[in-house]
């Protein structure tokens, strides 16, 4: 089982600019949520995913957005970057009732100069 | 506004030494998560918990639903117990989303 994998790990881009974040879920897992952690501040609700649809959004500008296909796959977009977009975006799978163990991936360092 | 706040922010310890950390939360909850959180980013899913106590090798957490408060006790603290500990919530009314503490960072000399 290869867990929750992100893609790339890295990322460098320019301001203005647009960025897309590929995220696969641990195998069997149906629900993917993303989340933005700063530099030294705990991670911050993006959104969740569950049956392709946006189930729940966190406090995020519209330049946010995501999708996730049929075999569960997500993907975050950000559009027109900002300096202050710069971050470790995680991704964590799981199944979509509560009380449910999540399971994370090892990130993608966006860095927007 | 629903909160959780983590205690110390900062923590260093000797090797051996028996380390506590604690986590508290504004409103009712279905679940409190630790996790850990290593320096290349990657999180580690270590309890979940939504009553009592859990134990997994020298890693204790404990739960107080009516005092809205949880500990992540380490017995027998060693260096490569040292990165950051997270306690993350899913408040009952905000289905399996996660709100974060701001994390505690533990470091273990030998």
């Amino acid at each position: 089982d290869a867990g929750v994998t992100q893609s790339p790990t890295h990322l460098i881009k320019t301001r203005g600019q647009q960025v897309t974040l590929r995220c696969s879920p641990k195998s069997g897992h149906d629900t993917v949520s993303w989340y933005q952690q700063a530099l030294g501040q705990g991670p911050q609700f993006i959104f969740q995913y569950y049956e392709e649809e946006e189930r729940q959004r966190g406090n995020f500008p519209d330049r946010f957005s995501g999708h996730q296909f049929p075999n569960y796959s997500s993907e975050l977009n950000v559009n027109a970057l900002l300096l202050g977009d710069s971050a470790l975006y995680l991704c964590a799978s799981s199944f979509p009732t509560v009380n449910t163990e999540a399971f994370f991936g090892q990130g993608t360092r966006l860095t927007v100069v | 506004k629903n909160e959780v706040e983590q205690s110390p922010q900062n923590l260093t310890a000797q090797e051996g030494e028996f380390i506590t950390i604690n986590c508290s939360y504004s409103v009712g909850i279905s679940a409190l998560h630790w996790l850990q959180q290593h320096p290349g980013g990657g999180i580690v899913s270590l309890f979940m918990l939504s009553s009592g106590k859990k134990k997994h090798g020298r890693l204790i957490a404990t739960i107080n639903i009516q005092e809205k408060h949880s500990s992540l006790h380490i017995t027998a603290s060693h260096p490569r117990d040292s990165a950051v500990y997270i306690c993350a919530v899913e408040w009952e009314t905000s289905g399996s989303r996660l709100t974060f503490g701001e994390g505690t960072q533990l470091t273990v000399n030998p």
